[in-house]
């Protein structure tokens, strides 16, 4: 079964840092593009960053450019967003997805993980 | 950017009846290269994550019912349901996919009337 479970949400601090991580299985990881996307609490869908399938190439939306870092482990199959600088704004459910074709860079996204929670809050 | 405009905000329909979700790009998203226009529609249902429904603006998705269907080009796209189900009641957004960043519409809410 193709599959994505995102790990490693919690409360943080404004200011704080904090490592999200996406395990993939059921598919070959190191072959597709992947993303991060965040959802605030009753808001819409906001892509946040995305990767190559070797991990050369990676790009942001401006929001959090210069404060997360996206990168993957294809030994691990495992896609990860360290945060830093953390914002009350950056509150959110935070899914990762998969590019719907293999190598492909403009693509649709086919697979989705369930989302892990971030609270920024003092 | 490629901004995405979708109409209307919120939607209420009935059982059986067709629903219709509008989405306006800011600049077109049709390659012609390959003939295809880089528009995706997702559904949302509560507490759950999006779901892929259709990509290249018209082909479904495996295993979405053909009671989905996407049309248009350039644009100007378009989300039908054609014959409102219960299961159906979701948010539902299009993405263009044509350039970074893939950005998402604000949204549709369909609800049962």
């Amino acid at each position: 079964e193709v599959q994505l479970v995102e790990s490693g949400g919690g409360l943080v601090q404004p200011g704080g840092s904090l490592r999200l991580s996406c395990a993939a299985s059921g598919f070959t990881f190191s072959s597709y593009w992947m993303h991060w996307v965040r959802q605030a609490p009753g808001k819409g869908l906001v892509w946040v960053s995305r990767i190559d399938a070797d991990g050369s190439t990676t790009t942001y939306a401006d929001s959090v450019k210069g404060r997360f870092t996206i990168s993957r482990d294809n030994a691990k199959n495992t896609l990860y967003l360290q945060m830093s600088s953390l914002r009350a704004e950056d509150t959110a459910v935070y899914y990762c997805a998969r590019d719907k074709i293999v190598s492909a860079a403009h693509d649709a996204f086919d697979v989705w993980g369930q989302g892990t929670m971030v609270a920024v809050s003092s | 950017d490629i901004v995405m405009t979708q109409s209307p905000d919120s939607l209420a329909v009935s059982l059986g009846e067709r629903a219709t979700i509008n989405c306006k790009s800011s600049q077109s998203v049709f390659y012609s290269s390959n003939n295809e226009n880089y528009l995706a529609w997702y559904q949302q249902k509560p507490g759950q994550p999006p779901k892929l429904l259709i990509y290249w603006a018209s082909t479904r998705e495996s295993g979405v019912p053909d009671r989905f269907s996407g049309s248009g080009s350039g644009t100007d796209f378009t989300l039908t349901i054609s014959s409102l189900q219960a299961e159906d009641v979701a948010v539902y957004y299009c993405q263009q996919y044509y350039s970074s960043p893939p950005f998402f519409g604000q949204g549709t809410k369909l609800e049962i009337k």
